[in-house]
């Protein structure tokens, strides 16, 4: 069965620090995507990165960096020079190609705070 | 613009009451979805409409009722809801159901349930 774990409840950065989110994956299907959210205490659910497990390159969009490691089935998120607006929850989640409706399954997040 | 929009944005009801959450979006997705999501955890999907069909429904109890007016537009009406249903629902589109379509999401709707 597909399942995603992240195993960092909360972490803590320095404001103008990298900071990396684990991610790891199961799944027997050959053809998968992954995605990182961020939730701010707000609410919503943000999207900030999108690999997939036929791209070649790790994915980037602007601080927002993927290292992607298929062998070791890890996806993690790489933030760069940490802003304090970064502070809130994040979630990888996971699709896979034989899933009916493209259902997404997220991991139990991690929740970052970023230090001044 | 990948703008979700839901109305209301707090909502408090009795066990007794009928409600119903709005959910819209202007970009010409053809998928959307509800969550539902308890504070510090992961959302949990709900359902999912496909070209405003009902392609799954995760054995969602039945006082919760999923509609789909038209592309553009999900609702999700609650009646004779349990304090345990109190939540963040939050609903989401994408372009269709293929794999690298990003689902976006709307800023939800807290509800609690007295």
């Amino acid at each position: 069965a597909q399942k995603i774990t992240q195993t960092q409840p909360g972490m803590f950065v320095q404001e103008k620090e990298a900071v990396t989110l684990d991610c790891t994956y199961d799944t027997s299907d050959p053809s998968y995507g992954l995605f990182w959210y961020k939730q701010p205490s707000s609410g919503e659910m943000i999207f900030l990165i999108y690999q997939g497990s036929y791209d070649q390159q790790n994915a980037t969009e602007g601080r927002y960096s993927l290292n992607f490691q298929k062998a070791r089935k890890s996806a993690n998120l790489v933030i760069s020079a940490s802003q304090l607006g970064d502070s809130a929850m994040y979630f990888c989640a996971m699709r896979w190609i034989y899933n009916q409706g493209g259902k997404l399954i997220f991991g139990q997040g991690t929740e970052l705070s970023v230090k001044p | 613009d990948t703008e979700v929009t839901q109305t209301p944005k707090h909502l408090v009801m009795g066990m007794t009451n009928k409600k119903s959450l709005k959910c819209e979006q202007h970009m010409g997705h053809r998928a959307m979805y509800w969550y539902k999501q308890k504070a510090k955890k992961p959302p949990e999907l709900m359902f999912v409409y496909s070209y405003e069909k009902l392609s799954i429904n995760e054995s969602v109890p039945s006082r919760f009722s999923p509609e789909c007016p038209n592309s553009s537009l999900l609702n999700l009406h609650l009646h004779a809801l349990q304090p345990e249903d109190s939540a963040l629902y939050l609903c989401a589109s994408s372009q269709g159901e293929v794999l690298g379509e990003t689902q976006y999401f709307g800023p939800g709707t807290r509800l609690l349930v007295l």
